[in-house]
Order: C-alpha cells, then structure tokens, then sequence
C-alpha cells in the first residue's frame, strides 16, 4: 500500500508565478489535510478536505491560495502570484475514517518545497 | 491555535528511556492527545494517540495523568534515529495543531 505521495518534491518559481501542488493520498483515505512549514518553525494547519468539499479552510491565506479534492485524481494546493514569503515546505496528510469519525491518525506525505525567487 | 505545551529542547543518551512531557490542561474530555514526530525535514510520523487510559505501542508508551491536564510520551530506549521534534497536541473539530514542539537529541 503506497503511502501518501507528493509532488513535486522541489518546486522553484519566480514571483508572480504560479505554483500547483499535487497529493494522493493514501489508497482509501477520503480526508485530506495541508499543512504549511516554514524554516524553522512548526507545521501551520491549512485546509481540510474531503472528496469534491472543502470542510474547514479557516488556516488559508484569504488571497491567492486555494485547495480542491476532484471526485478523481490527486488534491491540488495552488498558490497564485507567489512572493517569497510563500516558500515553505507543504505537507499533506490522509485519514481514514473508522465508524465514521475521523481516527486523528494522519499520514504524511515527505513534502513538496516551494522556492519562490 | 495550540492548547499544548512543551519543552523546547531536550537531551537523552543513548539506550536510556526518553520522557517527553506536555501540558494540555484546557484540552475536554472527549479529546485525545495525539503525538507525532518529525525526523529532520522529512514528513511528521505518528507515533501513538490516547483518550483516558495509558497506551503503548512497538514505537513507545503514553502516560495521561488522572486529571488529563498532562501527558508523558516515553520513548523506553532511544536510539540515535529518535532524535526528532516530537509534537503533542490535540485535536479541536477537524484541525490538528501541531505547536513548536521538542526538540529531542540522543546523544552517544
């Protein structure tokens, strides 16, 4: 069973560029966390998904930030007009659910690394 | 935001039991703590995860005291490959807040 997968590893942008960030989860995991990390600091709670809803998006910027989770297909953070501020390691994580309630056993992804030149 | 707290750092030699306490007295009575680790820069891990009563697992044990306001992670004996940041936390509705964490190293 392949574990939570992300990519690209390492993104480099220039500012005012976009940025897409792609993450499967793993196989039978329909909750989809996105966590933002930078340097040297703690993991900072982003957005909450599930398949084709967003359930708690309270952690995203109010600009240039947005999250999907397709019916089909990998979820998407997409960063418009990136600044250098936006670099930051971006994890995401799957949960299961388990009689309907969401375990808190989340499984991280190794992470997507976004440098904005 | 995080209702845990914790030691920036902490030492422990190699083949000793590492104690890694937090505080979560505003946490309620229906939420678990959670405890995850974070290896360098790689994804966190999860470790263990309990409610009211002592757990342990192949990766370590958790102490909850009576009064649920504290935690004790106990990893029983650390390896060089458990120096880590290790995160406490709870959950409130459908966010996972990890907080700074402790930043623990085994040393040989």
């Amino acid at each position: 069973n392949a574990g939570v997968m992300q990519n690209p590893r390492h993104l480099v942008r220039r500012r005012g560029q976009e940025a897409r960030l792609r993450c499967s989860p793993m196989k039978g995991h329909s909750h989809v966390y996105w966590y933002r990390q930078l340097p040297e600091e703690g993991l900072k709670f982003m957005v909450y998904l599930q398949k084709e809803n967003i359930i708690d998006e309270s952690g995203m910027p109010k600009e240039r930030f947005s999250a999907e989770f397709p019916k089909e297909g990998p979820s998407i953070l997409r960063i418009q007009q990136v600044v250098r501020g936006d670099s930051a390691a971006y994890f995401c994580a799957s949960s299961p659910l388990l009689a309907g309630r969401n375990t808190g056993e989340l499984f991280f992804g190794e992470g997507s690394r976004l440098t904005v030149l | 935001d995080a209702k845990t707290t914790q030691p920036t750092s902490m030492d422990c030699a190699e083949g000793r039991a590492a104690n890694l306490p937090c505080n979560h007295s505003t946490i309620s009575g229906n939420e678990y703590v959670y405890w995850y680790r974070q290896i360098h820069s790689q994804g966190p891990q999860y470790i263990i995860h309990g409610l009211k009563n002592n757990e342990t697992n192949e990766m370590a044990s958790l102490i909850i005291t009576e009064d649920r306001k504290s935690s004790t992670l106990i990893l029983p004996h650390a390896t060089l490959r458990d120096t880590a940041v290790y995160y406490c936390l709870s959950n409130t509705g459908n966010q996972f807040y990890f907080g700074t964490g402790t930043s623990l190293t085994v040393i040989p």
